[in-house]
């Protein structure tokens, strides 16, 4: 299974743009990209998922360049409710039956 | 119902004691997933359930960790002669097969708020 690196930590503003960017060098092809949010004392929330290009949905937005060996989750104007760690994932892999596998994610605090 | 409940929410119990945390997925769920968080780290996979069998449990640390889910639906994590080692949040979660799609947004992937394991 392909590995993912992201920034351990992050900080930023109210009302800023955040980006957080991944690299999963060894991705397969049948593997899609997954971004998790996880609050303290929650489990993590599926947050986006794409294959290749953009894809935007109501929360954020998920570039992946060509080559898939990276990919950037893009926040728009974070609230301080943004505040939480974000995992990058590759898969759920059809052959690893939806395992899936964490690395230690991003800790995103949104200062006032 | 509505979400992946577990219980208990937290749980202390003495080092050597034999503890078991209960996962009730969603329903029509019929994937099964433990996970075990330390602090600080990502969640780590122990063990898959398809139905009632265990179709991975290479994430199993080793033989004091036992899972089951003889009807399909609850699952209960058993870990005997607890170590302070053993002191993580365990995570539940369901989906729908995972085999008809790759996509979490087909699955319904849902992880449970976890149960609060602590070992003194």
């Amino acid at each position: 299974l392909a590995k993912t690196t992201q920034p351990i930590s992050m900080d930023s503003y109210e009302g800023q743009e955040v980006n957080i960017t991944c690299s999963h060098n060894n991705i397969a092809t049948n593997d899609y990209i997954t971004w998790y949010q996880q609050f303290p004392s929650q489990g993590p929330r599926f947050i986006i998922q794409g294959y290749k290009t953009k894809v935007t949905n109501e929360v954020a937005s998920l570039f992946i360049p060509a080559d898939r060996k990276s990919s950037t989750l893009s926040l728009p104007r974070v609230s301080l409710s943004d505040t939480a760690v974000y995992y990058c994932l590759v898969g759920p892999h059809k052959n690893q039956g939806g395992k899936l596998i964490f690395g230690q994610g991003t800790e995103l605090s949104v200062k006032p | 119902g509505a979400g992946v409940s577990q219980t208990p929410s937290n749980k202390v119990t003495e080092k050597g004691k034999y503890v078991e945390l209960r996962c009730d997925p969603i329903s029509g769920h019929t994937a099964l997933y433990w996970y075990r968080q330390s602090l600080g780290q990502g969640p780590e996979f122990l063990i898959y359930f398809q139905g009632t069998g265990a179709a991975d449990d290479s994430g199993l640390p080793n033989d004091r960790f036992f899972a089951v889910r003889p009807e399909g639906s609850v699952s209960t994590l058993k870990i005997q002669r607890t170590e302070r080692g053993d002191s993580a949040v365990y995570l539940c979660a369901s989906s729908l097969d995972p085999h008809r799609s790759l996509a979490s947004e087909d699955h319904g992937y849902t992880f449970g708020s976890g149960t609060r394991l602590t070992v003194v």
